[in-house]
């Protein structure tokens, strides 16, 4: 199986509210993780990274948490707003040999109600 | 924009048909990526190239012939593809493939490819 995935395919939220995006690893040698937004008909764009030595990351409106103990990670959006209305990925990054490996997920398609 | 840019955005082809997708990128990078997204499905890594030399394949069929002249342009001609090879190419590109998290990708807009 894959080993990045998504607990909830689709979110559904109101604006305003607070959007919380969840995704499991199971690479524990993973040390870099990416969170990706792509609006449809556009490539996904990137948002968010956080490395493995760090637990917290925040940007504009964006949070990305990690726990490395249950290999987990989140996007946390602050006052969602129907812009943020998109499928966003999570994706990891391996060191194998002498190359790094992206590995994504496949999505969580976020819905934001006016 | 991201600084990578595709063409075309939209193509319709018959399983005889010989056409090239393109990227360019003008971000100073010096890997890219094709990437293949179908419904449903992760994005699915085709191929890698870093400093122009291709560094990976990811088993992909024949009939997808990638082309990299240079750190800024990527090709992926196609020939005789089949309908299930309708997706959306995403083309990507990264500073370089050897340091730590030097592989964050920017994506360009994708192609969508329609097989007949």
């Amino acid at each position: 199986g894959e080993s990045v995935g998504l607990h909830l395919p689709t979110l559904s939220v109101q604006e305003g509210d607070n959007s919380i995006i969840n995704c499991a690893y199971s690479n524990s040698a993973s040390d870099y993780f990416i969170w990706y937004k792509q609006e449809s008909g556009k490539g996904p764009q990137f948002i968010i990274d956080i490395r493995s030595n760090m637990d917290k990351r925040q940007g504009q409106r964006v949070t990305v948490l990690l726990n490395k103990t249950v290999k987990h990670l989140s996007l946390q959006i602050a006052a969602t707003q129907p812009g943020d209305s998109a499928v966003y990925f999570c994706a990891e990054n391996v060191l194998g040999g002498s190359n790094y490996k992206l590995t994504f997920g496949k999505g969580t398609l976020l819905t934001v109600n006016p | 924009e991201t600084g990578v840019t595709q063409t075309p955005r939209h193509l319709v082809m018959g399983m005889t048909n010989k056409k090239s997708l393109k990227c360019e990128q003008h971000l100073g990078h010096n890997a890219m990526y094709w990437y293949k997204q179908s419904a449903k499905k992760p994005l699915e890594l085709m191929f890698v190239y870093n400093f122009k030399e291709q560094t990976e394949n990811n088993s992909v069929p024949s009939r997808f012939s990638p082309e990299c002249p240079n750190s800024s342009h990527l090709f992926l001609h196609l020939h005789t593809l089949q309908p299930e090879d309708s997706a959306l190419y995403l083309c990507a590109s990264s500073q370089d493939r050897r340091g730590f998290g030097a592989d964050t990708q920017y994506f360009g807009p994708g192609t969508r490819l329609t097989v007949l």
